[in-house]
């Protein structure tokens, strides 16, 4: 499986942008980039996906360099219901098709 | 429309006692997932099917963890002569495709298991 590393920690303003970071250098060329975040103890909400091309849809942005190595998840006015864990996940291949493995994320804070 | 649901939210039995956890998908939904998620920590995958084949049981802890689908909809995942280190919650996902990497899984709320 291709690992991701993000920032332990983030804090944003409310209504500015938030980016959030992720390396994932050793994604193999068939293998998208997710992007869960998970509030309190609700169940993680799927928020965007990507395989080279950026990405956009009514809650976020997914901007994916070039070289596949690493992405950015932008959140364009955050608001203070942003605030949760954010994931950064590869997805595997082979037998485990699909299976999402979890790190520990990036906890995004928006203070007023 | 209806998402994830699972049954019961919370529940808590004595050790020893055999727990069976319930998953209904997104209507339609093809893949379903089951993952273990400890406090402070991310989801663990356990299992998942497609349709009512299990694909992948890597995840299971041990043979006292059991998952099925029998009519390719609703799971259940059983857990058997429980042990304190099974206190998590137990989430379920549903994707709408064959585990496909381009299909997102979606979430249900869980179930809380405490083992006392």
């Amino acid at each position: 499986d291709a690992k991701t590393t993000q920032p332990t920690s983030m804090d944003c303003a409310e209504g500015r942008a938030a980016n959030l970071p992720c390396n994932h250098s050793t994604i193999s060329g068939n293998e998208y980039v997710y992007w869960y975040r998970q509030i309190h103890s609700q169940g993680p909400q799927y928020i965007i996906h990507g395989l080279k091309n950026n990405e956009t849809n009514e809650m976020a942005s997914l901007i994916i360099t070039e070289d596949r190595k690493s992405s950015t998840l932008i959140l364009p006015h955050a608001t203070l219901r942003d605030t949760a864990v954010y994931y950064c996940i590869v997805t595997s291949g082979g037998t485990s098709y699909g299976k999402l493995t979890f790190g520990q994320g990036t906890i995004l804070t928006v203070h007023p | 429309g209806a998402g994830v649901s699972q049954s019961p939210r919370y529940k808590v039995t004595k050790r020893g006692q055999d727990v069976a956890l319930r998953c209904d998908p997104i209507s339609g939904h093809v893949s379903l997932y089951w993952y273990r998620q400890a406090l402070g920590q991310g989801p663990e995958f356990l299992t998942y099917f497609n349709y009512e084949a299990q694909q992948d049981k890597s995840g299971l802890p041990n043979d006292r963890f059991s998952a099925e689908r029998p009519e390719g909809s609703i799971s259940t995942l059983t857990i058997q002569r429980t042990e304190q280190r099974d206190s998590a919650m137990y989430r379920c996902a549903s994707s709408l495709g064959l585990g496909g990497l381009d299909q997102p899984q979606h979430f249900g709320d869980g179930t809380r298991l405490s083992i006392l």
